[in-house]
Formats: C-alpha cells, structure tokens, sequence
C-alpha cells in the first residue's frame, strides 16, 4: 500500500463546477503540500497544510490529522484549472522525507 | 524576486557517463530540495540541504549525490548514468527546512535528463 493514496486519478468536469480531490495517508506527518503541474512540467506550491483549512481564491485545502486525510476543492471550475494536482506529506514528526501520491489530472471543460 | 533557478534545461548523455545539475535558489532561501520525476514511479524525494548541510536523503543509491555551497546554491550529481536515470530533475527552495511544516516550497522547472 502506499503512504499517500489520492483519488480519483482522473477526473474531468465542466466549467464551473465543484471539484474536490481526496489525499489519505498512512504516517505520521508534520505537514502536506497540495501542488499544481501543468504540462511543460513546473510545479507550484497550491497550500502547505499542518492543521485545519486554507483559502487562496477559488481554492480550499482542508486536513483532518486524526483521520489522515486532506482535500482539495475548486470552486467555479475554470479550463485554466486543468493540470495535475499532486498530494505530498512530509513523514514523520521532524519531516525526514517529503512522500508524494500519485497525482490527480484534472480536465475542465469550457 | 527572482525564481528558482535550475541548468542546463535539457540534457542528454550515454550510459555510465556522470551528471551535474544546477540549482539556484530564491535569494535568502537556506533550504534546496531535489527530486526526480519519471513516468513511471512519478515524483520521488532525492534529498534535501539546509545550510550547506544534507538534513534528510530518499531512498536512492549512492551514485546520487549532492552538496550545497555557501550561497545556498546546491548542485546535484550522478555517476555512472544507467538508462533508468533517465527523468526530470526539480529542485525547490524554502526560507526554513519545509519538513518543519513553515515554510512552503517554491520550484525550478526542472533539468529534463535523457540517458541513451
């Protein structure tokens, strides 16, 4: 099993939708990142996350440490949305190594 | 401000060859990162520096090596190229080592490495 679970691995929707995208993990951990890749391969650093929830726009980050699960939720989807969004946790309790899941690709429709 | 920094953009060598790849970090950023990207086993940690001071290392074998200088700059080296090395390289730079949970990551765009 893997230390970081996302889901779903893909997903498409129609502009202006809610989309959310599910991060479990399985270790301890200090903090989690959600990151954005778009094609051409630069990423970007969406929240770092070690407690509660994150605004920035149309984004939301969510965590619930007792239950070891994040979220990330769009809201009014827009087709410059469509990228890769990447879940990664930092292991352990002093963040010895960064873990990454798999990714989830999102495509928005216009 | 100027962005995380990495050369060469691309790069292609021959098996068993070795490797250098740059990294330039945000200016008074003391923490560099790397990882590597393939399709297959998507991103995975190499290792991370912090004051010239490698802090915290994935799980790769020693032909992957890397060092930080005193201006925060960090190179990264493989030797002895085998065909399965061959992936995207990003590095990221933090203020604070980001395994603390304070200080979040800004990344390059990567050194695109192929081995043939």
């Amino acid at each position: 099993k893997n230390e970081v679970e996302q889901s779903p691995q893909n997903l498409t929707a129609q502009e202006g939708e809610f989309i959310t995208i599910n991060c479990s993990y399985s270790v301890g951990i200090s903090a989690l990142h959600w990151l954005q890749q778009h094609p051409g391969g630069g990423i970007v650093s969406l929240f770092m996350l070690s407690s509660g929830k994150k605004k920035h726009g149309r984004l939301i980050a969510t965590i619930n440490i007792q239950e070891k699960h994040s979220s990330l939720h769009i809201t009014a989807s827009h087709p410059r949305d469509s990228a890769v969004y990447i879940c990664a946790v930092w292991d352990g309790e002093y963040g010895n190594k960064l873990v990454f899941g798999a990714g989830t690709i999102l495509r928005v429709k216009s | 401000k100027a962005g995380v920094t990495q050369t060469p953009r691309y790069l292609i060598k021959t098996r068993g060859q070795q490797v250098t790849l740059s990294c330039s970090p945000i200016s008074g950023h003391r923490s560099v990162s790397w990882y590597q990207q393939t399709p297959g086993q998507g991103l995975q940690f190499l290792f991370e520096y912090f004051s010239e001071t490698q802090r915290n290392k994935g799980n790769f074998p020693g032909r992957f090596s890397g060092r930080q200088f005193s201006n925060s700059r960090s190179e990264m080296n493989v030797s002895t190229l085998e065909l399965g090395d061959s992936a995207l390289y990003l590095c990221a730079s933090s203020l604070a080592s980001p395994g603390r949970g304070t200080s979040p990551l800004h990344f390059g765009n990567g050194t695109r490495l192929t081995v043939t």
